[in-house]
């Protein structure tokens, strides 16, 4: 149980472009979902914090019209990057939890690159 | 805000070895989680301790809170070319703006050598 795919694992795309990342809890309801980015060798950067049906929280320096977060339903968040430039290229995390233990559950991540 | 030191970045170790990864936080935590990341892959739950003092163990890894709640180890006994990986502690503040946000610590890349 605790399932959490992500879609795509992979996207290359143009620079000025937008790219939507899929966040999906498969065999539980997440009430909250979680965006994370990792640069190679290093840890993760909590992004924004997002729960069904309001706006999403965003960490200090997260631009927040560039990453668009929509967290639709209890088993699906979405992240846009809007425009993406090559410093934008990074391994996109995200995580879904439920209350109570609070653990994470982690999705397997979209590398994306930005050419 | 809530900063989690871990260390040490990297620690190489011969097979059979132990291993020893440290987290420090600069705020008392609820509690604190352990994940693994195996090379190319995503971070796993490993154990979550809520209480002073708590040692837990599964298997040849035993994890430990502080009685102060600020700092925690994992330990593995007997390193196998299995346990390779980046091992992560995430702590959720004690209170605040921040409650129930995880912040990782920057992570141990374990190597081990065969």
């Amino acid at each position: 149980g605790a399932v959490v795919s992500q879609h795509p694992s992979r996207v290359i795309c143009k620079s000025g472009t937008s790219v939507k990342i899929e966040c999906r809890s498969l065999d539980f309801q997440a009430t909250t979902m979680f965006w994370y980015r990792q640069f190679p060798k290093q840890s993760l950067m909590l992004m924004a914090t997002s729960n069904e049906g309001s706006k999403a929280t965003y960490e200090q320096g997260v631009e927040k019209d560039k990453f668009l977060i929509n967290h639709a339903s209890l088993t699906l968040s979405t992240l846009t990057v809007t425009s993406a430039h090559p410093e934008d290229s990074s391994f996109y995390i995200c995580s879904a939890s439920v209350q109570g233990p609070y653990e994470q559950y982690f999705g397997p991540g979209t590398r994306l690159t930005v050419t | 805000g809530q900063q989690v030191m871990q260390i040490p970045q990297y620690q190489h170790v011969q097979e059979g070895e132990d291993f020893t990864t440290y987290c420090n936080s600069s705020t008392t935590l609820s509690n604190i989680q352990w994940y693994k990341q195996r090379p190319g892959g995503h971070p796993v739950f490993l154990i979550q301790l809520v209480k002073s003092g708590e040692v837990k163990k599964q298997k040849r890894l035993t994890f430990q809170f502080g009685e102060a709640k600020k700092n925690s180890s994992l330990h593995i006994t007997a390193t196998q070319t299995t346990d390779v990986g980046t091992y992560f502690c995430a702590g959720r503040n004690a209170g605040g703006t921040s409650y129930g946000k995880l912040t990782f610590g920057q992570g141990t890349i374990l190597t081990v050598h065969p």
